[in-house]
């Protein structure tokens, strides 16, 4: 099993329908984040989460939220999603002594 | 604000030669440095680190040079092979402690045989 599992692998949906990415992770990390990524601006940062009782933005927040169910689990939301969030979704969970590890990505596309 | 780029979107090479490639970061106080591999349809990879009072390391037929000087980083691939064949991203940890990581643009590597 991989140690961090994102569902869905790929998704088509509606602008304007509401939508959940799922993160869960057997590394025992504290640490998870949210990336998206688009052909030729990399990996950007959406939100991340220190442990379960901490959240906090990144530099692309907007037009997301998260949560965090429990150390193993972050979820990101697209409350309505739109055209311009068609991308390339990374969940990964970092440790200082174990570097970060990411999850295989959900391509996502909102038409 | 602070980004992490890259010079060359796309390099091409043969098979067995040596790869390098280049990032130029623009935080002075990042303190802590990774390259990332990145193939198709796959999630980016660790392949090595270097931490700021470092100008070297090694692993296995890879090597990152950090030059603080003039904030450049790179990653020097020997023997070339077609299983290479990736993006690549360097990213940095923005004197966060680790915390969060801002990443470069990427490289695609080309491997031809």
């Amino acid at each position: 099993d991989a140690d961090v599992t994102q569902t869905p692998r790929n998704r088509i949906t509606k602008t304007g329908k509401r939508i959940m990415l799922e993160c869960s992770q057997t590394k025992g990390h504290d640490r998870m984040y949210w990336y998206r990524q688009d052909p030729g601006l990399g990996l950007r940062l959406i939100y991340y989460s220190f442990d379960v009782k901490d959240i906090n933005k990144g530099e692309i927040s907007d037009g997301y939220s998260v949560s965090r169910q429990a150390q193993a689990k972050f979820s990101l939301s697209l409350e309505s999603a739109i055209p311009n969030q068609t991308a390339l979704y990374f969940c990964a969970t970092s440790d200082l002594g174990d570097g970060y590890t990411f999850g295989s990505g959900t391509r996502l596309t909102v038409v | 604000g602070e980004s992490v780029g890259l010079h060359l979107p796309t390099l091409s090479v043969q098979e067995g030669d040596n790869s390098i490639i280049n990032c130029a970061y623009s935080n002075s106080a990042s303190d802590y440095f990774i390259w990332y591999k990145q193939e198709s349809g796959k999630g980016p990879q660790f392949i090595i680190d270097i931490r700021s009072n470092m100008d070297k390391r090694q692993g296995q037929r890879v090597t990152v040079l950090l030059n603080k000087t003039v904030k450049h980083l790179s990653l020097q691939i020997a023997a070339t092979q077609p299983g290479d064949s990736a993006v690549y991203f360097c990213a940095e940890d923005g004197n966060t402690g680790f915390q969060k990581l801002v990443f470069g643009t990427g490289t695609r590597l080309l491997v031809s045989p």
